[in-house]
């Protein structure tokens, strides 16, 4: 089936570590973006990509980075200069299909600072 | 600069009761979605809608859009405890660089039997 696979579910960072979030899709979509959730607030995009090798800063990108290399692939990395990142991370992608985007979601990374 | 306000931000119903939660967005779009999030999950699609008037129903959830007031609706029929959950509207935003979603802060709904 196709979907959207992200990983790890579960994440935990010392204080001034990198760490990557992985994100895959087999659904052949063109577009994929990353949003960050905290507790009572909605999701907040960090940054998307519409192609290969190309892609956007969102609206809380300070601290993020990402690469898009592939089409199927869209990684995310916290770096240390992300000061708060305690938080619950979505996927998603997009593709027009002729009447919508048929955004899909993944199924989560949440990241714990210890 | 798209923005979508949500509100309640919070909703305790009890279980038969009907409720309404409203969605606004502040500049032209073509699209609005409605998800629902149980805790710690993803987001479960629950309603799109494409033009000016568009109403859709899915069990005791309908859900409504008036492009010209930017407002979009979605009714709660007859709660039951099941229907807890948060749930959030999103607009479609557009830039040279292609297409996003902007979500509202959410609505957290607790039906109390």
């Amino acid at each position: 089936d196709g979907g959207i696979t992200q990983s790890p579910k579960y994440l935990f960072r010392k204080e001034g570590q990198n760490v990557t979030l992985s994100c895959e899709q087999n659904l052949n979509h063109d577009a994929m973006y990353w949003y960050r959730q905290d507790p009572g607030q909605g999701l907040r995009l960090i940054y998307y990509s519409q192609i290969v090798n190309d892609f956007q800063k969102g609206d809380i990108a300070e601290g993020y980075s990402v690469s898009r290399e592939k089409k199927e692939s869209f990684p995310l990395t916290v770096t240390s200069a992300q000061k708060n990142p305690t938080a619950f991370y979505l996927c998603a992608s997009s593709t027009w299909t002729g009447l919508d985007y048929g955004y899909t979601f993944g199924s989560g990374t949440r990241l714990t600072v210890v | 600069e798209l923005k979508v306000e949500q509100n309640p931000l919070f909703l305790s119903m009890q279980e038969g009761k009907n409720y309404t939660i409203y969605c606004n967005y502040s500049t032209t779009s073509d699209r609005l979605y409605w998800y629902r999030q149980d805790p710690g999950k993803s987001l479960e699609s629950l309603f799109v809608l494409l033009s000016n008037g568009a109403v859709k129903q899915e069990g005791r959830l309908m859900a409504s859009l008036d492009t010209k007031a930017r407002l979009s609706t979605l009714h709660i029929t007859a709660a039951v405890h099941d229907l807890s959950a948060t749930y959030f509207c999103a607009v479609v935003g557009y830039s040279e660089y292609g297409n996003k979603l902007v979500f509202g802060a959410g609505t957290i709904l607790r039906v109390k039997s």
